[in-house]
């Protein structure tokens, strides 16, 4: 089966950075993806780690360690739009190579 | 930027009716899923569609659930016999390939069974 976790909920400071971790058991692994979703709306791709390091695209950067079963998210620059849930993804190629096994996100408010 | 378009937005029916939920994935992408997100949950794999056929499908996905690709640029969910507790908010996505191909979603429909 599998297991994702991430904090529920997160405060941060607008121009602030912040870090939101994800750990994961699973089966296989096949890559993890980071989506943002604001309420209502549909999840939007943000980043996505297969190898072990960190992958810079803007704002956000996300980090993974597979022997460890750890990723991070990070947002540096916080605005005030960034305030959103965040889902962890894990590909699972145990179970075939195609659906997203996701968190139940975290919930990042940011505060003037 | 291409997007998958999901109809209707927001659907009530009552508890037993048929519901069929639509989407047209980005037209270039070959896989296609369909998620469901129960209010205040996390988003949950139902089923993904490759080569006009169900390539995986969760536990969720049971009988009364079908999928169909009637034509070149629609995708199909069927709900059979809708329970109430089928309420939430179903999500088409859409990906190139199964590699380092991020699946895009749809703006979701919120189900809402009476």
């Amino acid at each position: 089966g599998q297991n994702i976790d991430q904090p529920t909920e997160m405060t941060a400071t607008e121009g602030a950075i912040v870090q939101i971790n994800c750990t994961y058991q699973t089966s296989g692994f096949n890559g993890l993806f980071w989506y943002q979703q604001h309420a209502g709306e549909a999840p939007t791709f943000l980043s996505y780690n297969v190898l072990d390091g960190l992958e810079e695209k803007g704002r956000f950067s996300s980090f993974l360690s597979r022997s460890k079963g750890y990723s991070y998210l990070l947002l540096k620059e916080l605005q005030m739009k960034d305030s959103a849930s965040y889902l962890c993804a894990v590909r699972d190629e145990g179970t075939g190579a195609n659906n997203l096994f996701f968190g139940t996100g975290t919930r990042l408010t940011v505060i003037p | 930027e291409p997007e998958v378009t999901q109809t209707p937005s927001h659907q009530v029916t009552q508890m037993g009716q048929e519901v069929i939920l639509r989407c047209v994935p980005i037209s270039n992408h070959l896989y296609f899923y369909w998620y469901r997100q129960i209010l205040g949950q996390k988003v949950e794999f139902l089923v993904s569609f490759y080569n006009n056929e169900i390539s995986e499908k969760s536990e969720i996905f049971d009988d009364q659930f079908s999928v169909e690709r009637p034509d070149g640029s629609n995708f199909t969910l069927k709900i059979r016999s809708t329970k109430l507790e089928d309420s939430a908010m179903y999500f088409c996505a859409s990906s190139e390939s199964t590699s380092n191909q991020p699946q895009h979603f749809g703006d979701g429909t919120r189900l809402s069974i009476l």
